[in-house]
């Protein structure tokens, strides 16, 4: 059974660059069967869609964020990553990662994990 | 900019049937299939329909998801304590190129 796991810096300071890690285990993160996403949550507000990555490699961002993220995949660490520069305290958020099979929606999530935004 | 827009809240008492609703537009709900997703308080959000009304393995029967033309909505009948969550539909834009949320509906158990 997939299972999914984000790893990284729980503070980042204004201006920097965020960077999290999702584990994947229990299947392969080269699998065709899979897409691969990034989804926030600010404190006390709804969900957000950052981005998806593909096993083509075609990588999707939301629009509003487009300029400052970056979703990568690692094969040989089975993992796959998010940046997001120029970080601000609006960025500060429960960070998930998540995954499901093309043309449906997420159906395997992290935990999440609690990014903050400050000096 | 909100996309999907459902109601702030929903409420019922036990055994009610509680119904929530997702309103979009051509370049999301109206081409393309609806999600829902629970989050129970302090969890990751868990799917709960996809491709519009097909719930995944362990999904109790009393969720149901429907779609029409450029609205969907998400029924829970028989409604239990642990219910109580908070709810969101989700579809791809075409035309943002991206997945979108809805505002999310908190449904409170009477």
């Amino acid at each position: 059974q997939l299972q999914l796991q984000e790893s990284g810096p729980g503070l980042v300071k204004p201006s920097g660059t965020l960077s999290l890690t999702c584990t994947v285990s229990g299947g392969s993160i080269s699998s065709s069967s899979y897409y691969w996403g990034w989804i926030r949550q600010p404190p006390g507000k709804g969900l957000e869609w950052i981005g998806t990555v593909y096993n083509s490699g075609r990588t999707y961002y939301n629009p509003s964020l487009n300029s400052r993220v970056t979703i990568s995949v690692d094969t040989s660490k089975n993992h796959f990553s998010l940046k997001l520069s120029s970080v601000t305290a609006a960025d500060t958020a429960m960070y998930y990662c998540a995954s499901g099979s093309p043309g449906d929606g997420m159906d395997v999530w992290g935990q999440g994990t609690t990014v903050t935004v400050s000096s | 900019q909100t996309v999907l827009t459902q109601p702030p809240s929903a409420s019922g008492t036990p055994g009610q049937r509680v119904t929530i609703s997702c309103s979009g537009s051509s370049s999301n709900i109206g081409r393309n299939t609806v999600n829902w997703y629970q989050q129970l308080p302090g969890t990751a959000p868990k799917p709960l329909i996809d491709s519009n009304n097909q719930r995944p393995s362990g999904v109790p029967d009393r969720f149901s998801g429907s779609k029409s033309g450029t609205s969907a909505s998400l029924a829970i009948s028989g409604l239990q304590s642990e219910d109580e969550a908070d709810y969101y539909c989700a579809a791809w834009d075409d035309s943002l190129n991206g997945y979108v949320f809805g505002t999310g509906t908190k449904v409170t158990v009477l």
